[in-house]
């Protein structure tokens, strides 16, 4: 069975660092794209980041770029987000998922989403 | 970037109803479009991508049409486990972006 299992949300204060994971099981997970979505309390979907199979290429939102880090460990199956110099209006779940095999930018696989809280 | 803008923000219907949302693009993105559900505490669901294919397992009460840069996701026959947000996501160029969504309540 195909699943993604995110891990590492917390509070965390304002300015404060926090490195997510994601664990892929049930695919070959070496072989495909990977994005981070995140949805803020009440809110909607919010694309964040996505990285391509071996980790040289990546893009970011710009609510995050020279922020967020994304990189992955395909010897692990995991998916990880580095957040840095984080706010207040970064306090989101955070999913992972699977871009869709194909040409085009769709997620077809989604994790149940880790809560991250930035708070003082 | 690309702004997506979705309409109605939310609607009323009872089950047995066809339900219509619609999404904009802000510039040409083809046919580059996918829609999801996501109920109450859950990751969303893809349902549709490039404009009108369906996702492996998704009912065919739901359908996609495309018309230049407009978009419409048609619910037919709306069933209780319809009731839902519906968001759609352009797939077409990086930064990715979504709408901002529809709440499909039960009238």
């Amino acid at each position: 069975e195909v699943n993604l299992v995110e891990s590492g949300g917390d509070l965390i204060e304002p300015g404060g660092s926090l490195r997510l994971s994601c664990a892929a099981s049930g695919f070959t997970f070496s072989a495909e794209w990977m994005h981070w979505v995140r949805q803020a309390p009440g809110k909607g979907l919010e694309w964040v980041s996505r990285i391509d199979t071996d980790g040289s290429g990546t893009s970011y939102a710009d609510s995050v770029q020279g922020r967020f880090i994304i990189s992955r460990d395909n010897a692990k199956n995991t998916l990880y987000l580095q957040m840095n110099s984080l706010r207040a209006e970064d306090t989101a779940v955070y999913f992972c998922a699977r871009d869709r095999p194909g040409p085009q930018f769709y997620m077809d696989v989604w994790g149940k989403g880790t809560t991250v809280t930035v708070s003082s | 970037d690309i702004q997506m803008t979705q309409s109605p923000s939310s609607v009323s219907a009872s089950v047995g109803d066809t339900v219509t949302i619609t999404c904009r693009a802000s510039q040409g993105i083809s046919r580059w479009l996918g829609w999801y559900q996501q109920k109450p505490g859950k990751a969303p669901k893809l349902l549709i991508y490039d404009a009108s294919t369906l996702q492996s397992g998704v009912p065919s009460r739901f359908s996609g049409s495309e018309a230049g840069t407009e978009f419409t996701l048609t619910i037919s026959s709306l069933q209780p486990e319809d009731f839902a947000t519906y968001y759609c996501q352009q797939g077409d160029s990086y930064p990715l972006s979504f709408g901002g969504g529809t709440k499909v309540e039960i009238k």
